[in-house]
């Protein structure tokens, strides 16, 4: 199907653990973003995505890591969790840069961190 | 980071009425989104601004971007229970190219 899909949609893992959350869109769209939503905070931005191997940060980057190999794929990894780090997490993607396009966000995540 | 006051935080309103919702920045913004977020799902977009001073519907929802850059509104008419829900603003500036999203207001529609 087409759009943007996250998997897994739910992930249970131990502290410490390495994690990865992986994000495919079909659009070929050039931006792609993960964020973490949590209570109070609203959505977060982690890391973006200009285009293929081009990656910045974002406000709460630290503990993650990210790469984009593949205009259609942005996978998010927790190098080793924490607790802090139980979020759900949501990709998005949009057409490209400027003022005048949309993101499009994928069902998202639910991390916990035990 | 960019802080996006939304306000209410929450609202219990009954079937039919109308929701007035709005998002306020210290920051000027060039584009402003809205967002409607179900349990369990992603974000999905409503509708998107790109001047100030716009007006915008899409069914009973009509937005507008605020003449000053730094707000916007959100109002759905005549309610119906499946407007449930968490509403997000989220605003982009000039620079860079990420979007700022408020804490959202959740919507709670009694039949």
């Amino acid at each position: 199907d087409a759009g943007i899909t996250q998997s897994p949609r739910y992930k249970i893992t131990e502290t410490g653990r390495q994690v990865t959350l992986m994000c495919h869109q079909t659009w070929s769209h050039s931006y792609m973003f993960w964020y973490r939503q949590d209570l109070g905070h609203g959505l977060r931005l982690i890391y973006y995505s200009a285009a293929a191997d081009i990656t910045d940060k974002g406000e709460v980057p630290d503990g993650y890591v990210v790469s984009r190999s593949k205009t259609e794929n942005f996978p998010l990894t927790l190098e080793s969790a924490t607790r802090s780090q139980t979020s759900v997490y949501f990709c998005a993607s949009r057409l490209a840069g400027g003022l005048n396009t949309e993101a499009f966000f994928g069902q998202g995540t639910r991390l916990t961190v035990v | 980071g960019q802080q996006l006051n939304q306000s209410p935080q929450s609202m219990f309103i009954q079937e039919g009425e109308d929701v007035s919702m709005n998002c306020t920045s210290s920051s000027i913004f060039n584009t402003w989104l809205w967002y409607k977020q179900e349990p369990g799902e992603g974000p999905v977009l409503l509708i998107a601004l790109y001047k100030a001073g716009e007006l915008t519907s899409n069914g009973r929802l009509t937005a507008q971007f605020g003449i000053t850059r730094k707000d916007s509104f959100l109002n759905i008419s005549a309610s119906i229970p499946s407007d449930v829900g968490i509403y997000f603003c989220a605003g982009q500036r000039y620079t860079g190219n990420q979007f700022y999203f408020g804490t959202g207001t959740s919507l709670t529609v009694i039949p």
